[in-house]
Parts: structure tokens; C-alpha cells; sequence
């Protein structure tokens, strides 16, 4: 079991905006800025997405971005592109001896 | 540009030890705040954080595992090797090593991973 909990699957039209959840703790997402958001397209690597809650890396499409709300940190993809169909996790530090975690993923579906 | 490969055996058998080694470039693990974890990923499941080394030496495992990993680096050769010990079915998975910046928390570049699967 995660540390951080992600609904299983999401899914939406092309056009449309979706959002993912992660919920943790206040060990975690709520005691500090620093969730981060990865994309990974089956067989390949994960990709950095959003960093710092609602950072996005150099080359990472405005359609991307990050927000949190006390314990709950969430990704939103607006004008989804069927090439944004992929598996997405989120990640935190944390002051526990685990240091990093990640949640259990959320399959996105372009409808 | 910076780009990490893992490299190591495709297929170990139960209570093996599985070693794997992350080779990077685009970056020296001697600059001070830079790290190089490892996490991996059972097929079909999450991604699951294992290990950190930073520039320092300083090493950080997940408590889990703890017992059974080990992670060094060779600076010279721009490679970060880890070590799990009695390997075990469960522990088939793809294995990446990936770069952490200066004082940062995210892993902003991926090695392509590694399968590894475990059977006798």
C-alpha cells in the first residue's frame, strides 16, 4: 500500500480539463512544498511534471500545473491531448525515516 | 545534458544478491547538494522509492528494505552501484536510478531502467 493516495483511474475528452488527487499526511503533503507530479507512458521512464507543488520543469506544457491544499496535493491537465494518456504519480518528502513517497499512480484515459 | 543508464542482470534467482549500476554523465556526484536515487517498479504497480546517495556519502535507504540494500558510488567513474541482498520474487521489478539536484527533492532526470525478474 502507497504512502500517498491517488484515485486508480480518471479519464476525459480532448479539450477537457482533469484533476488528480494525492492525499497524505501532515508528515508529508501538508507539512511541506515539496509534492512533485511524474508522467510515465507505458515501457518508459517517469517523467518530471510539476515540482515544488506547482513548479513546472523547462519544456513542460502550461496545460500542467500543481496546486495543494493542506494535506491533499493535486494535478491538473487542461485542453487534454491524447498524448497526455499515461499513468501519473505523485511524490513527497517527508520527515519520516522513508524520506520519499510516492503514491499508488493514476491511470488517465483520453477519451 | 545529463542521462543516467542502469545496467545489470536481466534474470537472478532466489536469495541472490542483485547488483545494478546506474552510469550517468552531464553531472559530477562530487558537487556538493547532488544525489542519485534509486526506485523501482514491479510490473503492472507503483513506483517505490529505495535509496539515496549524495555527493557527500552520506546514504538513505527506505526502512523496509534497509537490511538488504546498498548503495556506493564511484565518482570517478560517474557511477552509483546498488546492492539488495536474498532476493526474492517480489523484488522483480524494473530498477532506475535517478538524478536529484542541488537541495532539491524531485528526481528531475530518469535512467531508462533495468528489468529485473527473480525465478529460480
Amino acid at each position: 500500500q502507497s504512502a500517498l493516495t491517488q484515485p486508480a483511474s480518471v479519464s476525459g475528452s480532448p479539450g477537457q480539463s482533469i484533476t488528480i488527487s494525492c492525499i497524505g499526511t501532515s508528515s508529508d503533503v501538508g507539512g511541506y512544498n515539496y509534492v512533485s507530479w511524474y508522467q510515465q507512458h507505458p515501457g518508459k521512464a517517469p517523467k518530471l511534471m510539476i515540482y515544488d507543488v506547482s513548479n513546472r520543469p523547462s519544456g513542460v506544457s502550461n496545460r500542467f500545473s500543481g496546486s495543494k491544499s493542506g494535506n491533499t496535493a493535486s494535478l491538473t491537465i487542461s485542453g487534454l491531448q491524447a498524448e497526455d494518456e499515461a499513468d501519473y504519480y505523485c511524490s513527497s518528502y517527508t520527515n519520516s525515516s522513508t524520506l520519499v513517497v510516492f503514491g499508488g499512480g493514476t491511470k488517465l484515459t483520453v477519451l | 545534458q545529463i542521462t543516467l543508464k542502469e545496467s545489470g542482470p536481466t534474470l537472478v534467482k532466489p536469495t541472490q544478491t542483485l547488483t545494478v549500476t546506474c552510469t550517468f554523465s552531464g553531472f559530477s556526484l562530487s558537487t556538493s547538494g547532488v544525489a542519485v536515487g534509486w526506485i523501482r517498479q514491479p510490473p503492472g504497480k507503483a513506483l517505490e522509492w529505495l535509496a539515496l546517495i549524495y555527493w557527500d556519502d552520506d546514504k538513505r535507504y527506505t526502512p523496509s528494505l534497509k537490511t538488504r540494500l546498498t548503495v556506493t558510488k564511484d565518482t570517478s567513474k560517474n557511477q552509483v552501484v546498488l546492492t539488495m541482498t536474498n532476493m526474492d520474487p517480489v523484488d522483480t521489478a524494473t530498477y532506475y536510478c535517478a538524478h536529484r539536484g542541488v537541495e532539491v527533492t524531485e528526481f528531475d532526470y530518469w535512467g531508462q531502467g533495468t528489468l529485473v525478474t527473480v525465478s529460480s
